[in-house]
């Protein structure tokens, strides 16, 4: 079965430094695709990165980076330089490829509290 | 621009009382989801439809109900709220199954009373 693990429930920083948020995950498929979602005070579900797990290439956006490593069943997430709107729970999902799956299997979220 | 919209984002409702809560997509995406999350939760899928095909979750109590009359819409209908039910309902949209990505939308706060 599939499952995805955030052991950091809650990370406070102040402006300015980095954080990264961890998530671990767990497949028996050799094809899957991972996500991280930010979910702001508002409520809404913002997309932020999908990645297949063929493409070991880390990525970075702006302030933003991940790290995926399949070896340790991992894909970090950086963010460097936070700032206060960067304030969110942000959660990695974990989606299988096989036919019939259509759920995206959510880690528990991390809330980050960035400080002014 | 293209977005999936939820209407209202805010209902209040009585226990008991039948509630529909409303998401449309401009996307033409195949797929729509419906999604609860609880306080401090990640957010756990309810059914999904792909075109006019109903796919719903093992567990999804049968107190939630869902149509989809064309492409564009896609309504959640609470039989019987009850006081558990309170919750953020999320709307998302992909493309196709599985592994495409899923966009939500702002969601509705349901509270019962």
């Amino acid at each position: 079965a599939q499952k995805v693990t955030q052991a950091q429930t809650e990370i406070s920083v102040v402006e300015k430094e980095d954080v990264t948020l961890d998530c671990v995950y767990e497949t028996r498929d050799t094809t899957y695709y991972l996500f991280w979602y930010k979910q702001p005070p508002s409520g809404e579900l913002v997309f932020l990165i999908r990645r297949n797990s063929f493409d070991e290439q880390n990525e970075i956006s702006g302030r933003y980076s991940w790290n995926f490593q399949k070896s340790t069943s991992s894909f970090n997430f950086t963010i460097t330089a936070s700032q206060v709107v960067d304030s969110a729970v942000y959660f990695c999902a974990l989606s299988e490829a096989r036919a019939g799956r259509r759920a995206l299997t959510f880690g528990s979220g991390t809330r980050l509290q960035v400080q002014p | 621009d293209a977005m999936v919209i939820q209407n209202p984002r805010y209902q209040v409702t009585q226990f008991g009382k039948p509630v529909t809560l409303s998401c449309s997509q401009t996307l033409n995406h195949n797929v729509m989801y419906w999604y609860q999350q609880k306080s401090s939760q990640a957010p756990k899928l309810l059914f999904h439809y792909y075109d006019k095909d109903f796919n719903n979750e093992a567990d999804t109590p049968d107190n939630f109900q869902s149509r989809r009359p064309n492409t564009s819409f896609c309504f959640l209908d609470i039989r019987s709220p009850g006081l558990g039910d309170a919750a953020m309902y999320l709307c998302a949209t992909s493309l196709a199954i599985s592994t495409d990505t899923q966009y939500f939308g702002p969601g509705t706060r349901l509270t019962v009373l």
